[in-house]
């Protein structure tokens, strides 16, 4: 059964870069499957913002695109987001998921709650 | 951007109750539909793919229909757990997108 854990800080001051890192457990990235991160801000809906394959070709939402990178450490077996020039719209539970079918989102990790502040 | 839009917005219900809750998509998109729950704190769960399939564990009280536009998730027989908040997700055409979500309340 894969397993998902996001990390990284949870407070990011605005126009600074936001960066976590999901670490994966129970199955290779290697493997197979489509490595994603969705974002959820307090009290409102889902956001897709990306995936990556295990190849590392990336798909990202237009809406976040100029902002977004999203890579893979297969020595590590995480993959990781970038998201550049934070405002307080930024401010969510960022989730890493992944998914067998490019737009499916079978496994979560547990959430981590980023702050945009200063 | 394909909009998903979920209906009603909360309900409120009691243990036994059949629960349906509606999803419409801005455009056709087939039977690319999911739904997901998530309780308070946790992280969504999927509960059906592709609009009628449902997932590995998940209750067959259950049920997802509908294809083109619009869709609905049924939960014959509501149980205490099922007190969650239900998003339905496209996945048609990227962006993939989610419905804001049908809360479902206890009465």
């Amino acid at each position: 059964q894969v397993q998902l854990q996001e990390s990284g800080p949870g407070l990011v001051k605005p126009s600074e870069t936001l960066s976590l890192t999901c670490s994966v457990s129970g199955f290779s990235i290697t493997t197979g499957s489509y490595w994603n991160w969705i974002r959820q801000p307090p009290g409102k809906g889902l956001e897709w913002i990306g995936s990556i394959f295990h190849s590392g070709t990336t798909y990202y939402n237009p809406s976040l695109k100029s902002r977004v990178v999203i890579s893979v450490d297969t020595s590590k077996n995480q993959f990781s987001l970038r998201l550049r020039s934070v405002t307080a719209a930024d401010t969510a539970v960022y989730y890493c998921a992944s998914g067998v079918a490019i737009a499916d989102f079978d496994h979560w990790g547990q959430g981590t709650l980023v702050a945009v502040s200063s | 951007d394909i909009q998903m839009t979920q209906s009603p917005s909360s309900l409120s219900a009691s243990v036994g109750d059949r629960v349906t809750l509606t999803c419409r998509a801005s455009q056709s998109i087939s039977m690319y539909l999911n739904w997901y729950q998530q309780t308070p704190g946790k992280a969504p769960k999927v509960l059906i793919y592709a609009a009628a399939n449902l997932n590995s564990g998940v209750p067959s009280r259950f049920s997802g229909s509908g294809s083109g536009t619009d869709f609905t998730l049924t939960i014959s027989s509501l149980q205490p757990e099922d007190f969650a908040t239900y998003y339905c997700q496209q996945s048609y055409r990227a962006p993939w997108t989610f419905g804001q979500g049908t809360k479902v309340e206890i009465k």
